[in-house]
């Protein structure tokens, strides 16, 4: 079944402790993005990526890492996490321009 | 001003009622997504389209490029049809480029 798998599912954490919240793909796709969720501003990107180690920021980037060693998985990092990246986090993945998106279960992250 | 501006924001229907959700946006876009969430749910896509017409069961969206509007149709709604929808730009550009809307959450009663 082609699915983006990402983990944890509901997160909450304390202020300056490392995380890292997994997304996978099983559909080849070439491009992969993470987008925060917040009430009354919608879908915002974080970061997205094209190819395998090609990343480039989004429009809310500050606080955030990605990687893309494998073309399967993209994981979103929060070095040192603040309670303004309390969010629903989802992570989609398309096979290219004009090409539809899958998206993620989501990740329900609090920082406290 | 949002490049893409949904409307309403807020729906409430009877069961059987036919709806519509309107898309408007303000940027040259090369396709665009019609997005369901389910409360406490991931985001499916329900469609993207381009040009013309697209049916899948009870659900119907239609796109006019000249006008930029966009318009997804639910007929015979049923509470389960109940959601967050959004619709999403596909910009043309050499980034993974969406824009989206802030959402229609529909409710539909029995």
């Amino acid at each position: 079944e082609a699915q983006v798998t990402q983990n944890p599912r509901y997160l909450i954490t304390v202020t300056g402790k490392k995380l890292t919240v997994t997304c996978s793909q099983n559909m080849n796709h070439e491009y992969m993005s993470w987008y925060r969720q917040d009430p009354g501003l919608g879908l915002r990107q974080i970061y997205y990526s094209m190819n395998v180690e090609v990343t480039d920021k989004g429009d809310v980037p500050e606080g955030y890492k990605v990687s893309r060693k494998e073309k399967r998985n993209f994981p979103l990092i929060l070095e040192s996490p603040s309670p303004n990246q309390t969010s629903l986090y989802f992570c989609a993945s398309r096979g290219g321009l004009n090409t539809e998106a899958f998206f993620g279960q989501g990740t329900r992250l609090t920082v406290v | 001003k949002n490049e893409v501006e949904q409307s309403p924001q807020n729906l409430t229907a009877q069961e059987g009622e036919f709806i519509t959700i309107n898309c408007s946006y303000s940027v040259g876009i090369s396709a665009l997504h019609w997005l369901q969430q389910h409360p406490g749910g991931g985001i499916v896509s329900l469609f993207m389209l381009s040009s013309g017409k697209k049916k899948h069961g009870r659900l119907i969206a239609t796109i006019n490029i000249q006008e930029k509007h966009s318009s997804l149709h639910i007929t015979a709604s049923h509470p389960r049809d109940s959601a967050v929808y959004i619709c999403a730009a596909i910009v043309p550009s050499n980034t993974d480029k969406l824009i989206f809307g802030t959402g229609t959450r529909l409710q539909v009663f029995p």
